[in-house]
């Protein structure tokens, strides 16, 4: 079967670094999607990884390791506001989103 | 409209009833999806739809149906609601394969 794991929750403090993992494992593989998504509200795009490696995009970045089945998101100089869920989803052969249960990341001040 | 709306935003439904979830998208992405939200379950597919004309049955199809008459609009209907039917509902829409997923805003669904 198809499966997506991340915890389900972490806690960091303002101004501090965090990593949130995401083991994957689907048929076939087309790249991994990160998602954050605030209480209540729509999930919005954060990243995607196809290659292996880190991709940096200001604060946040995404790294890839294909053979590992693994994924994982780093937030820099966290905020208040980076308070939401990070949601991980792996395209499958298909071309199929399949979605993680969410990390809600709590931040303290 | 800008971008992907979904209507209503919420809802309360007597179970037994109809409903239909309405999803509308400006970007003439080619495919669109219907997701549920639960809690600690993560985003569902119910069913999906590659192209207009064409739709598929996700993870969770039991209970929904949908139509794809044209590039814009893609409905989801409950043909006779059920309690465990109340979730979050998010309809979402691609360009192409390997794009990044746009959301609607969603539609809170409680069914009693």
């Amino acid at each position: 079967g198809q499966n997506i794991d991340q915890p389900t929750e972490m806690t960091a403090t303002e101004g501090a670094i965090v990593q949130i993992n995401c083991t994957y494992q689907t048929s076939g593989f087309n790249g991994l999607f990160w998602y954050q998504q605030h209480a209540g509200e729509a999930p919005t795009f954060l990243s995607y990884n196809v290659l292996d490696g880190l991709e940096e995009k200001g604060r946040f970045s995404s790294f890839l390791s294909r053979s590992k089945g693994y994924s994982y998101l780093l937030l820099k100089e966290l905020q208040m506001k980076d308070s939401a869920s990070y949601l991980c989803a792996a395209v499958d052969s298909n071309y199929q989103l399949i979605w993680g249960a969410g990390t809600k990341l709590i931040i303290k001040p | 409209i800008a971008g992907i709306t979904q209507a209503p935003t919420s809802q309360i439904l007597a179970a037994g009833r109809r409903m239909t979830l309405r999803c509308t998208q400006d970007m003439r992405h080619n495919a669109m999806y219907w997701y549920r939200q639960d809690l600690g379950l993560g985003l569902r597919l119910i069913h999906y739809s590659n192209t207009a004309g064409t739709t598929g049955k996700g993870e969770v199809p039991d209970g929904y149906s949908v139509s794809r008459a044209n590039t814009d609009d893609f409905p989801l209907t409950l043909a006779s609601a059920v309690p465990s039917q109340t979730s979050v509902y998010f309809c979402a829409s691609r360009e192409r394969e390997n794009t990044e997923a746009f959301f609607g805003q969603g539609t809170r669904l409680t069914v009693v």
